[in-house]
């Protein structure tokens, strides 16, 4: 039979745009919180964490935030490029264990 | 991916035929995770293992088994192949001790089951 499976959010923009992608995590014990790209046909890439310690941390064109108080994950990409097209997942991790917990991913769509 | 290297890239089962997913990585890296991505959908994860002879259940581990060989090698194991298991099938590492939280996938294994 046919699977359904679930519509990942999307979100279009401009090249040179700023992006911004929504997040919420669900276990208010996690320590770290990640962004993965994932580009068709590959594995995803690490973009940048965050530990639950801080609330912004930022890096090349990018910068995560962390709202604790709704457990909320957000990524902000600047002067949005096409090879930012991708999909984009939040991941989050208890700091006593190794494993990953992904979420649904957004898949971005920047156009020339 | 380097350092990730995922046997075989694409693979056809018919139901009830049985392979083996091999997972190396060369990173010396103690955490190994094996994930499963539908369409639309986010990677879930199968099983893992935090070092080398040990091995825990994932969120969707029916119907799936791993061996970590050693440091290097983690493998996924389907005894008894279901159209429920086509899927992309994506291998990670991590090293846990130094607190960095990346991790690394592979390009990962296309399998469908017919």
């Amino acid at each position: 039979g046919e699977s359904v499976g679930l519509h990942l959010p999307t979100l279009s923009v401009q090249e040179g745009d700023n992006s911004i992608i929504n997040c919420a995590y669900s276990n208010s014990a996690s320590d770290y919180f990640i962004w993965y790209k994932q580009e068709s046909g590959k594995g995803p890439q690490f973009i940048i964490d965050i530990r639950s310690n801080m609330d912004k941390r930022q890096g090349q064109r990018v910068t995560v935030l962390l709202n604790k108080t709704v457990k909320h994950l957000s990524l902000q990409i600047a002067a949005t490029q096409p090879g930012d097209s991708a999909v984009y997942f939040c991941a989050e991790r208890l700091s006593s264990y190794g494993k990953l917990t992904f979420g649904q991913g957004t898949i971005l769509t920047v156009h020339p | 991916n380097a350092g990730v290297t995922q046997t075989p890239k694409f693979q056809v089962l018919k139901t009830g035929q049985s392979m083996t997913l091999q997972c190396a990585q060369d990173m010396n890296h103690n955490s190994m995770y094996w994930y499963r991505q539908d369409p639309g959908m986010g990677l879930r994860l199968i099983y893992y293992s935090a070092s080398e002879g040990t091995t825990d259940k994932g969120e969707v581990p029916n119907g799936y088994n791993v061996s970590r060989l050693n440091k290097r090698e983690f493998s996924l194991r389907l005894e008894s192949a279901a159209p429920s298991q086509t899927s992309v099938y994506f291998c990670a590492n991590d090293d846990r001790a130094s607190m960095n939280t990346e991790a690394f996938f592979g390009q990962g294994t296309r399998l469908t089951v017919v």
